[in-house]
This record gives C-alpha cells, sequence and structure tokens, in this order.
C-alpha cells in the first residue's frame, strides 16, 4: 500500500464547470503524476511535479492545470469542464529507488454531462 | 509517436497454462526502464515486474517473467500457469531516464483465462 488516496472517487459535472481532483499521499514522495485513462488509449500522462510547486506538463495536458504547495496533495484542476474530459482520472507516486516504479491511487471517474 | 505498442487486444488462456503478453517499445534514449502493470475489473493499478535498459537478465517475480529483447526492442511478460485470478488488462510501460523521467504507457492487453 503506497498510502494514496484521491478525491472524490466519483463525481458528475456540468459542461463548462471548474472541477477540481485531489491526491493525496502519505509517503511524502517527491514526484508525483496525474493520468486519465480511456478505452483504446491506456494511461496518458496530464501533469506530473517533481517538487513542491514545481510542475510540468504530459502529453495531455490542454484543458487542465495542476498546483502542489505541498509535498503530500497534487490537485488537478479541470477550468472549464467538457464531455471530452470524461474519463477515469489516476494519481501516482514514483518511489526513486531502483527502479522508480509508479503506484497509483485508486482512481477518480469523472463524467461531464 | 506511440513509444509503446501492445498488438493483442484480447487473449484467451487455459488454466495451468504459460501465456505471453507483447510489447514493443521505441525509444532512442539508452537509460530506460520497462513495466508490466496489471488492471483487475475493480479498475486498481498493480505494478507486477521492472526490467531496466541495462540489465543483463530478463526479470522475474514469482509466476511473472518478462521477456526482454533490447535489439529487437521488445518487452513480452511471460506469466506461467495461469490462474482464473490473473484474468484482467495487463499495461506495458516505459520510463525515459534522460526526458524528465517521463512514463509512457501502451493501450493495454485483456486477458482472460479460461478454466
Amino acid at each position: 500500500d503506497a498510502g494514496i488516496t484521491q478525491s472524490p472517487r466519483h463525481k458528475v459535472t456540468e459542461t463548462g464547470t471548474p472541477v477540481t481532483l485531489r491526491c493525496h499521499q502519505t509517503e511524502n514522495h517527491r514526484y508525483m503524476y496525474w493520468y486519465r485513462q480511456d478505452p483504446g488509449h491506456g494511461l496518458r500522462l496530464i501533469h506530473y511535479s517533481y517538487g513542491v510547486k514545481d510542475t510540468d506538463k504530459g502529453e495531455v495536458s490542454d484543458g487542465y492545470s495542476v498546483s502542489r504547495s505541498k509535498t503530500e496533495d497534487f490537485l488537478l484542476t479541470l477550468e472549464s469542464a467538457t464531455s471530452s474530459q470524461t474519463s477515469v482520472y489516476f494519481c501516482a507516486i514514483s518511489r526513486r529507488t531502483g527502479s522508480y516504479e509508479q503506484y497509483f491511487g485508486p482512481g477518480t471517474r469523472l463524467t461531464v454531462t | 509517436a506511440q513509444k509503446i505498442t501492445q498488438t493483442q487486444p484480447g487473449m484467451f488462456v487455459q488454466e495451468k497454462e504459460a501465456v505471453t503478453l507483447d510489447c514493443t517499445y521505441d525509444t532512442s534514449d539508452p537509460s530506460y526502464g520497462l513495466f508490466w502493470y496489471k488492471q483487475p475489473s475493480s479498475g486498481e493499478m498493480i505494478f507486477l515486474i521492472y526490467q531496466g535498459s541495462y540489465d543483463q537478465q530478463n526479470a522475474t517475480e514469482g509466476r511473472y517473467s518478462l521477456n526482454f529483447q533490447k535489439a529487437r526492442k521488445s518487452a513480452n511478460l511471460v506469466i506461467s500457469a495461469s490462474q482464473l485470478g490473473d484474468s484482467a488488462m495487463y499495461f506495458c510501460a516505459m520510463i525515459l531516464r534522460n526526458t524528465g523521467n517521463q512514463f509512457y504507457f501502451g493501450t493495454g492487453t485483456s486477458l482472460t483465462v479460461i478454466p
């Protein structure tokens, strides 16, 4: 258990509304990631963070922003949700020892109507 | 450009038989790592096995082994003695060490174990 929680676990929202998803870790890892998972696409990286206030874009960052003001929390914000952002969102941490494998949170299912 | 390719959308295997899930990758970065993850129907992502680009031997973890063929850029997962609980989606992933340590995932293979 990597001590990663995500909130909310499920959310339904309307097009045009802002949405913030939270990822919380208890193990003080430096690297955190946000992915979205869609059928036929696997997992695609949205944004990642390599420290407090240090973030970078992934391959599908358009329409998303992130913030990390504390080591343990990594927030993903959809400023104005669109139906194309309906997806399952996963947060992950990377243990920077050995193989650097990632460990994932339980996921958030977001539906934009 | 697709960096990880999994060409088998769905696979079936008889219980207790071995199965190979294919994964090919594309990178010019000499330092990289390859991973396999399992996603059962409950949705969580479970780390299975890792192979580093400089590792001389193929990785093994219990019933999982990674058949790493560097020249062919393939990293196939072999599951021996399949169990019903192995039915899940399996994702191959790669980390590139010299380009920001980003991860790339394949589109996954759905494995069904038949009793």
